[in-house]
Formats: C-alpha cells, sequence, structure tokens
C-alpha cells in the first residue's frame, strides 16, 4: 500500500510564529486530506486538496501530486494550533481507506 | 461539529468481552468507514461499508465484525477482546467511495482491562 512520510515529528514554536508541515507519499493519489487531532482527541478536516493549492484562514495547503508531496502552512500560530496534524492520502484504484502518516506533533506555547 | 456521531464516548471492559459501537453517518452520506488508533499502530483502516454492503477491508482482525444497517447506521462488534485492543475507534462517513472527503466522528475509547 501507499507508504506516508510526515515532517518533522515534533515542532515547538512562540505563539505568532510560522511553520511549514510536509507529507511525502510513495503512489499517485486521487484523494489527500489534512486533520488536526486536537488535544480531546478529535479529527478536525482541515482541508481537501487532491491537487493545487487552498487558503483558509491563517491556514493554507498545497499538494503537488505528480512529486508526491503536499505542504499544510500555518502562520501567527495560537496556542489552539497546539495538536498533532496527519496526512491522509488515498491512493485510489480500489476500495480502501485513507492511509495515516504518524503525524506532526505541534505545541504552540504562549 | 462532523455530523458523524458516535456512541458510546467511553467503554470500559474486561479481557475476553465483547462490545458493539455505534456510528451514525452524516445525513446523506452513503459510506461508512471504521478505523483504529493505538499508541502502537497509530492510526488505521479497517473496515468500509457503502450503502449497506461491505467494500473494503483494511487490518481488521478476524475477532472484529462490522455491518452497515438499512438506515445507514453501521455498528462495530469486537469480541473476545485483549489488552491490545485498547484504543480510539473512529468512524467517518463520506458521500461515496474512494475519492470524496470522509468526514470524522469523536470516536469511542475503548479501555480493556
Amino acid at each position: 500500500g501507499i507508504q506516508v512520510e510526515q515532517s518533522p515529528p515534533d515542532l515547538i514554536l512562540q505563539e505568532g510564529a510560522n511553520s511549514t508541515l510536509r507529507c511525502n507519499f510513495s503512489d499517485s493519489v486521487n484523494n489527500l486530506q489534512w486533520f488536526h487531532q486536537n488535544p480531546w482527541g478529535q479529527l478536525i478536516n482541515l482541508f481537501y486538496i487532491p491537487s493545487g493549492t487552498k487558503q483558509n484562514g491563517r491556514l493554507s495547503a498545497t499538494t503537488v501530486a505528480t512529486e508526491r508531496y503536499s505542504l499544510l502552512y500555518i502562520s501567527s500560530s495560537q496556542t489552539t494550533d497546539s495538536g498533532v496534524y496527519f496526512c491522509a492520502p488515498h491512493s485510489g484504484g480500489g476500495a480502501d481507506g485513507l492511509t495515516f502518516g504518524k503525524g506532526t506533533h505541534l505545541i504552540i506555547q504562549p | 461539529d462532523s455530523g458523524v456521531t458516535q456512541t458510546p464516548k467511553h467503554l470500559i471492559t474486561a479481557t475476553g468481552q465483547r462490545v458493539t459501537l455505534r456510528c451514525s453517518p452524516r445525513s446523506g452520506d452513503l459510506s461508512v468507514y471504521w478505523y483504529q488508533q493505538s499508541l502502537d499502530q497509530g492510526l488505521q483502516f479497517l473496515i468500509q461499508y457503502y450503502n449497506g454492503e461491505e467494500r473494503a477491508k483494511g487490518n481488521i482482525l478476524e475477532r472484529f465484525s462490522a455491518q452497515q444497517f438499512p438506515d445507514l447506521h453501521s455498528e462495530l462488534n469486537l469480541s473476545s477482546l485483549e489488552l491490545g485492543d485498547s484504543a480510539l475507534y473512529f468512524c467517518a462517513s463520506s458521500v461515496a467511495p474512494d475519492t470524496y472527503e470522509q468526514y470524522f466522528g469523536p470516536g469511542t475509547r475503548l479501555t480493556v482491562t
């Protein structure tokens, strides 16, 4: 199956800082989602982005499907951004679920 | 709120027991997925149903089974529970399989003692 690698595994930043999270995947995809898992365990949809660039407030994401990577940008970080960020591509061509990376654990300090 | 509901939120049970987790998809979604999140394995796909039919299996143990009912809600049955089955179990739903965005419920935290 598809392999997913996220970097960095851990990131500690001060409030107001910007960050870039990276997701590399080993196969072509027809679906890719970014999620934020908050400290209470909820998985929150951030982006559905199989290709191209999208923006939502302080967050934006870019997927370059031909080069098999996706980036999540967080600007002007807030303490509520803390948690784990997961990239989850779906390779399509058959029936299966999303494949999750190990995530980036982000801590925003006040 | 994603619109996907799961019950119960927490479940504590003993080894060897059997439990049932319930999921109601978002209104209009026909596809339901189950995922398990554990410290050892991370987040992994277990099984998928589409409009009442099983469509795909992931890393689901033989002790686990699921079904999707005519009203589209789904149940995940876990039997002969072991300590290692302790995990957060998520249900997700989408309009249709494959390329459509999946929305996750709040999860059921299972603790096996």
